[in-house]
């Protein structure tokens, strides 16, 4: 199994449509973050959380919210979707003090909104 | 605050050749740099990190890159490529004391026969 798992790989939704994006992790790590990739723009942080009761924006935090039910879960939605949230989503994990070592990154969540 | 810059958005070269994967950054304080490798459809893993230390860093598959603080720049090289390096390569820098991550926008590396 892979340490960083996000659910589901491919989704398509409708504009307006509430989606959740799911990760749960194997590592033990502490940290966890949201990023999104597109295409000529790199990965750009949406949220990120250091412990369970510890929620933080990142750069592009707007249409967007986040839950950290466990240490190990940590889930990404869309309230209601547009069609520029198009994109591919990572989830990312790092140990405390460690993130210095480099992110554990999931597979993706690659969501089309038409 | 940090911003990092992929001078090439796209390099295609022949296999056996050299190349190098130019990336700057920008930060008043100490940085961490990494460069990171994606390949097609698949997540992003680490390749090589610089945190302290000797300023040239290796990878296992033959890629290095070069930390130097007076060009502000991380650029990752590797003497002959392979088709299997064919993917998409991120730099990215976290400055001293913070966990975030800030990446480039990417550099698609070709390796073409």
């Amino acid at each position: 199994d892979a340490d960083v798992t996000q659910t589901p790989r491919n989704r398509i939704t409708k504009t307006g449509k509430r989606i959740m994006l799911e990760c749960s992790q194997t590592k033990g790590h502490d940290r966890m973050y949201w990023y999104r990739q597109d295409p000529g723009l790199g990965l750009r942080l949406i949220y990120y959380s250091f412990d369970v009761k510890d929620i933080n924006k990142g750069e592009i935090s707007d249409g967007y919210s986040v839950s950290r039910q466990a240490q190990a879960k940590f889930s990404l939605s869309l309230e209601s979707a547009i069609p520029n949230q198009t994109a591919l989503y990572f989830c990312a994990t790092s140990d405390t003090g460690q993130g210095y070592y480099g992110y554990t990154f999931g597979s993706g969540t690659r969501l089309t909104v038409v | 605050a940090q911003s990092v810059t992929q001078l090439d958005s796209q390099v295609p070269v022949f296999e056996e050749a050299p190349v190098e994967l130019r990336c700057n950054y920008s930060s008043s304080v100490s940085v961490y740099l990494f460069w990171y490798v994606q390949y097609p459809n698949q997540g992003l893993q680490l390749l090589l990190k610089y945190l302290s230390g000797s300023t040239l860093v290796e990878s296992i598959n033959g890629f290095e890159a070069e930390f130097n603080k007076s060009q502000t720049s991380f650029h990752l090289r590797k003497p002959s490529v392979h088709i299997s390096d064919t993917a998409e390569y991120f730099c990215a820098v976290s400055e001293g004391g913070s966990e975030k991550l800030v990446f480039g926008k990417g550099t698609k590396l070709t390796v073409n026969p």
